[in-house]
């Protein structure tokens, strides 16, 4: 298995308040991403990281941020969360880019509920 | 932008019968297409991908996939079906040249009975 480790596991929180979640990879990976996963809309990307404080959005980025000051860690944060987004979040790590040909290995994911 | 669709929520099969979990695609070029599986409680775990080459892609577990450009599909397959092959599978996919963004499908469940 990939190392991929996200914390926490679980959370339930209140609206309004901040959510920070974290991915930590021990394979020295460039590509993190975050999605979520919500049914009927099986995964959508957050935001991704291509290096070091290099990040770009993804396809459902409003009302998220991120940040990655060390290559293993990469911060998903809600600066106020609301119940729209609680959901179940997946950090992924992308194999040696190859072009886009590498496939994504998954974190085990973090369930937020949101009240 | 690409992007997969999976028409079917549930696919139900017996075990020992042949399995299918149907996938097309919509890209502005050539596709990277992937296949992963997701269990109870877990992340998703790749399966299996077309780059180049050869249209059927054997992957792990026994499960292979069949490239079809004409039709834009990617269905996978396995012969013969397990209990334990019952999981939530995702299609997705990439235009050639972009490491960033995968598109997934919203995700078949399949149920193998006994």
């Amino acid at each position: 298995d990939a190392g991929i480790t996200q914390s926490p596991r679980h959370k339930v929180t209140e609206t309004g308040t901040p959510v920070t979640l974290r991915c930590h990879q021990t394979e020295n990976h460039r590509y993190m991403y975050w999605y979520r996963q919500d049914p009927g809309h099986g995964l959508r990307l957050i935001h991704y990281s291509y290096g070091v404080k290099d990040t770009d959005k993804g396809e459902v980025s409003d009302g998220y941020s991120v940040s990655r000051s060390k290559t293993e860690d990469f911060l998903l944060t809600l600066e106020s969360a609301t119940s729209s987004q609680t959901s179940v979040y997946f950090c992924a790590i992308s194999a040696p880019d190859r072009g886009g040909t590498g496939e994504l290995f998954f974190g085990e994911g973090s369930r937020l509920t949101v009240l | 932008a690409q992007s997969v669709a999976q028409p079917e929520d549930q696919v139900n099969v017996a075990e020992g019968n042949p399995l299918t979990v149907k996938c097309t695609y919509s890209v502005s070029g050539n596709p990277y297409l992937f296949w992963y599986v997701q269990y109870p409680n877990r992340g998703l775990q790749f399966l299996l991908k077309y780059i180049t080459g050869d249209n059927l892609v054997k992957g792990s577990h026994g499960f292979e996939a069949e490239f079809n450009k004409s039709q834009t599909s990617f269905h996978l397959k396995k012969p013969y079906a397990l209990v334990s092959d019952s999981a939530l599978y995702f299609c997705a996919v990439r235009d050639i040249g972009n490491n960033n963004d995968m598109r997934f499908g919203a995700g078949t469940r399949l149920t193998v009975k006994p």
